[in-house]
C-alpha cells in the first residue's frame, strides 16, 4: 500500500542545535515533495519544495534533501530557536496527472527549548 | 489580498443535519482542495478541483459533496452529518502543482 510516514514522536532539542526531521514514503513516485509548518489552531504554511531531480534545497536556516532511491526526505533547521517550535508536515505529489493533489504525512512536532 | 478565507470558524451540528462549509480565495488560483485533519492522522484529502466546473474525489470523499461554479469559491457540503465527521477542515488553493495556500480552518463538532 502507499504510505508516507513521519516520526510520530515529538522531537525535543536545545536551542542552537540542528533539528532533523524525517519523511519516508513507499509505493509513490513523486515529482516533488513539500514541507509545511503548522502552528496550533492554524492552517499549514508552505516552507520548501524540492523536485525529484534536486538533491538539496536551502532557504535561510532550512535545508531539505530528497533521496528518491531511499524514498526519503530530510528536513533540517540549523541554529534552532524556540520560535521554530511547531508541527512540520511533509507532503508529496503522488505522481499522477496534473491535478495539484498532495498527500500529507501525519507531521512531527518539534519543541525547541531555550 | 485576503488569501484563503473559510467560514464559519466553529460549528456544532447534530447527527443528521446538513451544512455547507464556505471557502473562497482571491488569488485567481486554479487548484483548490478540501482536507480534514484528525489527531494523529495528518491531513487527508476530501475533494479537489483543477478549475471551475471540474472536481474530483480525494482519499476520504464519502459523506461530502463539492462544486466549483467559479474560480474563487469551493464550498464543501455535508449531506447528513455523522459524529465521524467531527474534525478540523482546511481549504487550500494553489496556482500550479506546487505550493498550497491554506485557510485558517473550520472546527466542526457533530453530536
Amino acid at each position: 500500500s502507499q504510505k508516507i510516514e513521519q516520526n510520530s514522536e515529538a522531537l525535543n532539542i536545545q536551542e542552537g542545535k540542528t533539528a532533523t526531521l524525517t519523511c519516508n514514503y513507499t509505493n509513490y513516485s513523486p515529482a516533488y515533495l513539500q514541507w509545511y509548518r503548522q502552528d496550533p489552531g492554524r492552517g499549514p504554511v508552505f516552507l520548501l519544495l524540492i523536485r525529484e531531480n534536486e538533491k538539496e534545497k536551502r532557504k535561510e536556516r532550512l535545508k531539505v534533501t530528497f533521496d528518491t532511491t531511499l524514498k526519503q526526505s530530510l528536513f533540517h533547521i540549523t541554529a534552532s530557536q524556540p520560535a521554530d517550535s511547531a508541527t512540520y508536515l511533509c507532503a508529496l505529489d503522488p505522481g499522477s496527472s496534473n491535478t495539484g493533489k498532495l498527500i500529507f504525512g501525519q507531521g512531527t512536532t518539534l519543541q525547541v527549548k531555550p | 489580498n485576503a488569501g484563503v478565507t473559510q467560514t464559519p470558524k466553529f460549528q456544532v451540528l447534530k447527527t443528521g443535519q446538513s451544512m455547507t462549509l464556505q471557502c473562497a480565495q482571491d488569488m485567481n488560483h486554479e487548484y483548490m482542495s478540501w482536507y480534514r485533519q484528525d489527531p494523529g492522522m495528518g491531513l487527508r484529502l476530501i475533494h479537489y478541483s483543477v478549475g471551475a466546473g471540474i472536481t474530483d474525489q480525494g482519499e476520504v470523499p464519502n459523506g461530502y459533496n463539492v462544486s466549483r461554479s467559479t474560480t474563487e469559491d469551493f464550498p464543501l457540503r455535508l449531506l447528513s452529518a455523522a459524529p465521524s465527521q467531527t474534525s478540523v477542515y482546511f481549504c487550500a488553493s494553489s496556482p500550479n502543482r506546487g505550493e498550497q495556500f491554506f485557510g485558517p480552518g473550520t472546527r466542526l463538532t457533530v453530536l
